[in-house]
């Protein structure tokens, strides 16, 4: 089944302790994407990588890092999280020949204490 | 930066009814999308207009795009309590593959 996974689905976590959620689809897809939903904001880019090893900054990038070694995997890293990262985190992935039509994950709900 | 607003933010109808919804954006785009989001999970993607299209149908679902007022709408037909969720447009500009979402419609549709 063509998907985006994420893991972990729910996250509590402390503040400054370094956390990865990982990223990962199996559509072959060159472009992925990292949002954060907040109520009343909607849904904000953090970064995009348009393939392997290229990586661009989103809208909301402070206090996030991410990579991309291997096509199908995007992970987000937060070096040091903060409250204000409590959030709702999608995944997301489109193909080059149809890229405007974005795959979203499940979501992550983190909650950073 | 958010590009989409949509209107209204919360619409509330009964089963069997139109529900429309509506998307004001502030640049030029390359298309519009429209996405649906069940309470908390990921978002669907619904239908997408190109800049050069004014009406697109699919199903229950009408889009309209008026690129000279920077305006799109959904229309869903015949709403079912299924229909239940938050609704989002998004706009891609030409040369992206990003996507920038308006805040959403949450729509609730009672049986």
């Amino acid at each position: 089944e063509a998907q985006v996974t994420q893991n972990p689905r729910y996250l509590i976590t402390v503040t400054g302790k370094k956390l990865t959620v990982t990223c990962s689809q199996n559509m072959n897809h060159e472009y992925m994407s990292w949002y954060r939903q907040d109520p009343g904001l909607g849904l904000r880019q953090i970064y995009y990588s348009m393939n392997v090893e290229v990586t661009d900054k989103g809208d909301v990038p402070e206090g996030y890092k991410v990579s991309r070694k291997e096509k199908r995997n995007f992970p987000l890293i937060l070096e040091s999280p903060s409250p204000n990262q409590t959030s709702l985190y999608f995944c997301a992935s489109s193909s080059r020949d149809n890229k405007e039509t974005q795959y979203f994950g499940p979501g992550t709900r983190l909650l950073v204490l | 930066s958010q590009q989409g607003e949509e209107d209204p933010q919360a619409l509330s109808i009964q089963e069997g009814e139109n529900a429309t919804m509506n998307c004001s954006y502030k640049t030029s785009i390359n298309n519009l999308q429209w996405y649906r989001q069940n309470s908390g999970r990921g978002l669907v993607h619904l239908i997408l207009i190109r800049s050069n299209e004014r009406e697109k149908h699919s199903g229950r679902l009408r889009v309209t795009l008026d690129t000279s007022k920077k305006s799109s709408s959904l229309l869903i037909t015949a709403s079912r309590a299924a229909d239940t969720a938050s609704y989002f447009c998004a706009t891609v500009n030409s040369g992206y593959s990003t996507l920038t979402f308006g805040k959403g419609t949450m729509l609730l549709v009672s049986p």
